[in-house]
């Protein structure tokens, strides 16, 4: 397995700012991806964050709301651009492992509130 | 459209009981079924399945596939309040993970 991070684990933020949550993986993947868990909400994929080229997006998803960077193999950031209470959620990095086919292991979360 | 439901939705039980859990699916490009529990935030891995009529077992948690009748189960013996979460079922397509709302299990002393 690998040991992954995220910064910060909860926020506040206020509505109209802007916040960038970072994920650190100790080992380097191939696979990152971004979640969203809205309150009694399952979990949504937002984008797959490709190493060295542009995220992809997920329908309902855009990259000027949600920019992610990946500039190497073990990190990547989500930014929430120009924030409303609706981006209230828990915001969730995963990782594919190398040599595993489809299990995605998850960071911490990251929980926002927006007020 | 591709859907992964789940149930119960919730459920509520002594500690010792057994409990069952569903997933079922309607998936194209079906790959394989994913188990996980989920506590505070981060959800946990529990099992991969891939193939039908295979058990997957781990201390007290099994799972089985049934590509028949699309759907799992998640079997939790002498349960244990540290077994409290929602457990989440997610069904690999050839693109990403499609996740079901989930059970939320409560376990009493």
């Amino acid at each position: 397995s690998a040991v992954i991070s995220q910064k910060p684990s909860r926020d506040i933020c206020q509505r109209g700012t802007s916040l960038t949550i970072q994920c650190q993986v100790d080992s380097q993947v191939t696979m990152m991806f971004w979640y969203r868990q809205q309150p009694g909400q399952s979990l949504t994929l937002i984008a797959t964050a490709n190493q060295g080229s542009e995220a992809t997006y997920e329908s309902g998803f855009v990259i000027d709301k949600f920019p992610i960077s990946r500039p190497n193999l073990t990190f990547s950031t989500l930014t929430v651009s120009n924030m409303s209470p609706e981006d209230s959620s828990i915001y969730l990095c995963s990782v594919g492992l190398p040599g595993t086919s489809y299990e995605q292991y998850f960071g911490p979360g990251t929980r926002l509130t927006v007020t | 459209e591709d859907k992964v439901v789940q149930s119960p939705l919730s459920l509520v039980v002594h500690e010792g009981d057994t409990v069952t859990l569903n997933c079922s699916y309607e998936v194209t490009n079906f790959r394989s079924l994913l188990w996980y529990k989920q506590e505070k935030k981060a959800p946990t891995f529990l099992f991969m399945l891939t193939s039908s009529g295979i058990e997957k077992k781990s201390g007290r948690l099994s799972s089985i596939l049934d590509k028949k009748e699309l759907s799992s189960i998640l079997n939790i013996t002498a349960t244990q309040t540290g077994d409290s979460a929602i457990y989440l079922c997610a069904v690999a397509n050839n693109r990403k993970l499609i996740w079901g709302l989930g059970t939320s299990l409560a376990v009493n002393p």
